[in-house]
């Protein structure tokens, strides 16, 4: 099946620091979503974005949908010790058999120090 | 409250063994999914289903089996002819949004 581009696979923070990873893509998706994890939990959904080029915030987070459709990024500023965990990012093709199905990334594990 | 619910949390199933995992959702949700997590490779597809009665294969559907004949469950069967089922397993349904609502996943461990 397709697969995402998840980068970086890991990374070590200082509370205070701002964060970002991005994800790549060879095929082109109408949806990308970004998803965050706790441990032994499902994950949860951080930011949906639905337009090429759009631009979106929630809180701390920033999220932007590449204008070739191929890519996205999460920024995470200021980051706290509550956003550990794994991040994903995820496409989506809309129409077609492949109703709702989502192509996730590898995964960004994130770990703040205080 | 609307959500998902996946039991059990913790499952340990021998060798040659079937287990079913359950996967209940109060939401209204038509699609429901079934994806497997494994350390360093995301989440990966195993079945979906859009409609009561009828489901797809995903990516990854060999050694596993579903049903749905009923829209609120999904259940998921891991058959013995599953080589390596050891894995984290995460049930989802499908919202306006186009976003995921996943359920606190069951952990699957064989002994």
């Amino acid at each position: 099946g397709q697969q995402l581009n998840q980068s970086p696979q890991s990374m070590f923070i200082q509370e205070g620091e701002d964060v970002s990873m991005n994800c790549t893509s060879s095929s082109i998706f109408n949806t990308w979503l970004w998803y965050k994890q706790d441990p032994g939990e499902g994950p949860v959904l951080l930011i949906a974005l639905y337009k090429a080029g759009e631009l979106t915030s929630n809180g701390r987070l920033t999220a932007q949908f590449g204008i070739t459709r191929k890519d996205s990024f999460l920024n995470i500023s200021a980051s706290i010790p509550s956003d550990v965990g794994i991040y994903f990012c995820a496409g989506r093709n809309a129409g077609g058999t492949s109703y709702g199905k989502l192509t996730f990334g590898q995964g960004t594990i994130l770990t703040v120090h205080p | 409250d609307g959500g998902i619910t996946q039991s059990p949390k913790y499952l340990f199933r021998k060798e040659g063994q079937n287990v079913t995992l359950s996967c209940e959702q109060n939401l209204n949700h038509d699609a429901m999914y079934w994806y497997r997590q494994d350390p360093g490779q995301g989440l990966r597809l195993i079945y979906y289903s859009q409609i009561v009665n009828d489901f797809q294969k995903g990516d990854i559907a060999e050694g596993y089996s579903v049903s749905r004949e009923k829209k609120e469950s999904f259940p998921l069967t891991v058959t013995s002819a599953q080589k390596n089922p050891t894995a984290f397993y995460l049930c989802a349904t499908i919202d306006r949004t186009y976003g995921y609502t996943f359920g606190s996943g069951t952990r699957l461990t064989v002994v």
